[in-house]
């Protein structure tokens, strides 16, 4: 099955430690991206990936990094997380940017920071 | 700065009831129009639009774009309790010469549908 996959779905943190989201797809896509959703926000970009080891900064990159060593994973590292990054975040994928295609999401993590 | 606004925020009907819900744009370098429902979870895909006038049809869910006017409307006919959700609307933006591609979200309108 066709499918992004992220791990985990909730997350309970304290403020400072370091923390990894994970997201791999199975559908061989090239785009990659992570968003973060907040109430009266919408979904807003964190960062993006066009291809393997390259990848750029969405709306919001403050605090977060990301890397794509492989083609189907694409991590959301936050180094020293803080509360105003209590969020739901979810990772995107989409084919070749030549195709007009939909974007397949996961499933969200629930970030909680305290 | 590119903008997706979507209204209303937020909706309450009842069953049985015909909604239409707004989404209008102001982006450099349009390519797309996508509609997602949400209900508690991953946003799923509706519709992608990107020719004016020329309708997306999925049962009770209909869409249209108008690129003159710079806008798309959702369209929910007889409504059920369980299309209760978030629907958002994204746009996407032509490759900028730089490689990248983007798409900017509305905020989306929450439908509440009552029995």
């Amino acid at each position: 099955e066709a499918q992004v996959t992220q791990n985990p779905r909730y997350l309970i943190t304290v403020t400072g430690k370091k923390l990894t989201v994970t997201c791999s797809q199975n559908m061989n896509h090239e785009y990659m991206s992570w968003y973060r959703q907040d109430p009266g926000l919408g979904l807003r970009q964190i960062y993006y990936s066009m291809n393997v080891e390259v990848t750029d900064k969405g709306d919001v990159p403050e605090g977060y990094k990301v890397s794509r060593k492989e083609k189907r994973n694409f991590p959301l590292i936050l180094e020293s997380p803080s509360p105003n990054q209590t969020s739901l975040y979810f990772c995107a994928s989409r084919p070749d940017r030549g195709l007009l295609t939909e974007a397949f999401f996961g499933q969200g993590t629930r970030l909680t920071v305290v | 700065e590119d903008k997706v606004v979507q209204s209303p925020l937020s909706l309450v009907v009842h069953e049985g009831d015909t909604v239409t819900l707004n989404c209008s744009y102001e982006v450099t370098n349009f390519r797309s129009l996508l509609w997602y429902k949400q209900e508690k979870k991953a946003p799923t895909f509706l519709f992608m639009l990107t020719s004016s006038g020329i309708e997306k049809k999925s049962g009770r869910l209909s869409s249209i774009l108008d690129k003159k006017e710079l806008f798309s409307i959702l369209n929910i006919t007889a409504t059920q309790t369980g299309d209760s959700a978030v629907y958002l609307c994204a746009v996407e933006l032509r490759d900028s010469g730089a490689g990248s591609y983007q798409l900017t979200f509305g905020k989306g309108t929450k439908l509440s549908v009552i029995p």
